[in-house]
């Protein structure tokens, strides 16, 4: 069973801090997707990391996909009110080896972000 | 584009009634979903249909049945409602493995 772990579960920061939210796992992803849900509404899609050890920024927003592909990273910069949210990581599930995945995904527990004012 | 849309937005059941929470996309995805999501436990997937006609189990259908006649509705049946059933229920869509839609979710009580 492929499982995403994430932390920390809960993050509540000030306004203008930087903060990192991790996605670990035991085994390989061929990708990892990073989601924002706002309360009231269904989780968007930020971005999907593919390459192991590939960085994609997303203005102050930076995704790090790890070299094994079994971790990702999310990094904010100068935290804002408007950041807070719901994070989410998400992958590809196989039901066997060589199989498609038909896009079903395995989530993270995520992380609840709220930055004060 | 409307995107996925989802109904109702609320809903409160009695333990062993049903219901059918309806999801429709507009933007002709073949794969649909739908996913539960409960606090700290990230959202687990249900039901999925790869087109219209083909369904299959994900990781917690006990409790639930889908049904896919048309590319654009994928509703979602509960038969005999249980408390262990309240969630927020979401749905979403992809044309492809990488990107999936979601809709707005469906916010379900069970007394």
């Amino acid at each position: 069973t492929q499982l995403l772990e994430q932390s920390p579960q809960f993050l509540s920061i000030q306004e203008g801090e930087n903060l990192t939210v991790y996605c670990n796992s035991s085994s390989v992803f061929s990708s990892l997707q990073w989601y924002r849900q706002e309360p009231g509404e269904g989780p968007v899609l930020l971005v999907t990391v593919v390459t192991g050890g590939e960085v994609k920024k997303l203005k102050r927003l930076t995704f790090q996909f790890g070299d094994a592909r079994k971790d990702s990273s999310l990094h904010i910069t100068a935290a804002q009110p408007g950041d807070t949210g719901l994070y989410l990581c998400a992958g590809p599930r196989y039901l066997n080896a060589g199989g498609t995945s038909y896009g079903k995904l395995t989530f993270g527990q995520g992380t609840i972000l709220t930055v004060h004012p | 584009n409307a995107g996925v849309t989802q109904t109702p937005k609320f809903r409160i059941l009695k333990i062993g009634q049903s219901m059918t929470l309806q999801c429709t996309q507009d933007m002709n995805h073949n794969y649909m979903y739908w996913y539960r999501q409960d606090p700290g436990m990230g959202l687990k997937l249900i039901y999925y249909s790869v087109g219209a006609g083909i369904t299959d189990k994900g990781e917690v259908p006990n409790g639930y049945n889908v049904s896919r006649s048309t590319t654009e509705d994928f509703p979602l049946r509960l038969e005999l409602a249980a408390p262990s059933q309240t969630s927020v229920y979401f749905c979403a869509s992809s044309y492809s493995e990488n990107i999936q839609y979601f809709g707005a979710g469906t916010r379900l009580s069970v007394l």
